[in-house]
C-alpha cells in the first residue's frame, strides 16, 4: 500500500521569491516514481516534475527542483523565482511499477504580486 | 507529453439517466488508462484502471455496475455513469500512461468532466 502526505494545506509566496512544498510518502514497492502535478483553476492536471526512485540525483525542470530524501521518504518541491502563473493546487503523487498513482491532499499555492 | 482529449467538459443530466464520458489518446496508443474522481477542494481518487481489450480493474468501494468502463481500442476509453443520482455529481478525470522511454510511468491527464446530476 502507498500513502502520500502533504502537511501544508496552503502556502503563500511573494512573486520572484522561492517557496518549498513538502511531501512525505510511504510505499512497499522497491521500484517507484514520485511526481508533482499542478492543477490551476482550469482543473487541468499538469506534470511539473518526476523523480525515479532509483536515481539519487534530484530532478530539476527549469525553476522547479526537488529534494528527494529516499531514506526519510521525503520529496519536497522547490519553486524558484515564483511567478503569478505558478498559483495553483500542487499535488504530490507516488506511483508503483504498474503506474497507479496515489495522490496527496494537495497544497494550495498563492503568489502575491 | 501525450495529448489526451476528454469529452464532454461539462454535462448536466436528470437523476436516473446515464451519462457517457469519453477519453481519447490523440498521439499514442494507450493500452492502459485511468479514471479518477475529484470532489471539490479534494484530491484525486482512483476509480478504476482501464485496460484495452479486457475488463477494467476497479478500486475498492467503486461499484463496477454503476461506473461502466469500456476500453475497446488503443485510443479510446469510455466511462458510463449509469442511473446517475445527485451523489454522483463530481469532477471525473481520465489519464493515459506511457510505459516506455523517457516518459515511462508518466500519466497525462484529460481536462476533466464536470458532472451535475439534478
Amino acid at each position: 500500500a502507498q500513502t502520500v502526505t502533504q502537511s501544508q494545506p496552503e502556502m503563500s509566496v511573494q512573486e520572484a521569491e522561492t517557496v518549498t512544498l513538502s511531501c512525505t510518502y510511504d510505499t512497499s514497492e522497491s521500484d517507484y516514481y514520485l511526481f508533482w502535478y499542478k492543477q490551476p483553476p482550469s482543473r487541468q492536471m499538469i506534470l511539473v516534475i518526476r523523480q525515479e526512485a532509483y536515481k539519487q540525483q534530484n530532478a530539476t525542470e527549469n525553476r522547479f527542483s526537488v529534494n528527494f530524501q529516499k531514506a526519510a521518504k521525503s520529496f519536497s518541491l522547490k519553486i524558484s523565482d515564483s511567478q503569478l502563473g505558478d498559483a495553483a493546487m500542487y499535488f504530490c503523487a507516488c506511483g508503483g511499477s504498474q503506474g497507479n498513482l496515489i495522490f496527496g491532499k494537495g497544497t494550495k499555492l498563492s503568489v502575491k504580486p | 507529453g501525450a495529448v489526451v482529449s476528454q469529452h464532454p467538459s461539462r454535462v448536466i443530466c436528470k437523476s436516473g439517466t446515464s451519462v457517457k464520458i469519453e477519453c481519447r489518446s490523440l498521439d499514442f496508443q494507450a493500452t492502459t488508462m485511468f479514471w479518477y474522481r475529484q470532489f471539490p477542494k479534494k484530491s484525486l481518487m482512483l476509480m478504476a484502471t482501464s485496460n484495452e481489450g479486457s475488463k477494467a480493474t476497479y478500486e475498492q468501494g467503486v461499484e463496477k455496475d454503476k461506473f461502466l468502463i469500456n476500453h475497446a481500442s488503443l485510443t479510446l476509453s469510455t466511462l458510463t455513469v449509469t442511473s446517475a443520482h445527485p451523489e454522483d455529481s463530481s469532477f471525473y478525470i481520465c489519464s493515459v500512461i506511457s510505459y516506455v522511454g523517457t516518459a515511462k510511468n508518466i500519466q497525462y491527464f484529460g481536462a476533466g468532466t464536470r458532472l451535475s446530476v439534478l
